[in-house]
């Protein structure tokens, strides 16, 4: 229950493409849903993050869809770029404790 | 350039060796953390020290101790470790826990022989 699942694993997509990175969690507790963007050698650093009470959160490129009745959120690209090349993680937090999901390698191919 | 400052950026030690990690940040925030990462992996928590005291530990080897000298800094002790001890070690800080976003220093990359 504590568990939140990530897919796909890895995902190439074209510049200009919108890539889509799906989250699903069972615990309803989970009140914090941020992503995480890594690249190679670097820390993770947040990109966006959402909370259970809104449905969609844009930050230039970046969009967080979230389905509460579902325990589903997204991560949408718009207008990729090969410099968005990194690794995605999603995660939820309820109280101290952030579970992670486990990471979508993206290429984006120029 | 990340405001969570680490070093060294690699360090390869021997089993019997004893080394530390250290860790810096001026952004004022109260929590800090020491993560592992394995290749293709996330992050997984170590410790988390709130106010300077130490409030979580998740079952880490007691070959990996940690240290909280003031707020700005976080140490990892590290003593006859193994290879699968072998990550890159990150840390963090955040403004609270739990709901603040994490800032991340750019991880120590540890080989041990």
């Amino acid at each position: 229950q504590q568990q939140v699942k990530q897919s796909p694993q890895s995902l190439i997509v074209q510049k200009g493409g919108i890539p889509i990175i799906n989250c699903a969690y069972e615990n309803t507790a989970f009140d914090y849903f941020p992503w995480y963007q890594q690249f190679p050698g670097k820390g993770p650093a947040l990109l966006i993050a959402i909370r259970p009470d809104v449905s969609e959160k844009k930050e230039g490129r970046f969009t967080i869809s979230f389905n509460k009745s579902a325990k589903q959120f997204s991560l949408h690209i718009m207008d990729s770029q090969p410099g968005d090349s990194a690794t995605y993680f999603c995660a939820a937090s309820a109280h101290y404790q952030l579970i992670w999901g486990a990471g979508t390698k993206l290429i984006i191919k120029p | 350039d990340t405001e969570v400052t680490q070093t060294p950026k690699h360090l390869v030690m021997g089993m019997t060796n004893k080394k530390s990690l250290k860790c810096e940040q001026h952004m004022g925030h109260r929590a800090m953390y020491w993560y592992k990462q394995k290749a293709k992996k996330p992050p997984e928590l170590m410790f988390v020290y709130s106010y300077e005291k130490l409030s979580i530990n998740e079952s880490v080897p007691s070959r990996f101790s940690p240290e909280c000298p003031n707020s700005s800094l976080l140490n990892l002790h590290l003593h006859a470790l193994q290879p699968e001890d072998s990550a890159l070690y990150l840390c963090a800080s955040s403004q609270g826990t739990g709901r603040s976003p994490l800032h991340f220093g750019n991880g120590t990359r540890l080989t041990v022989t």
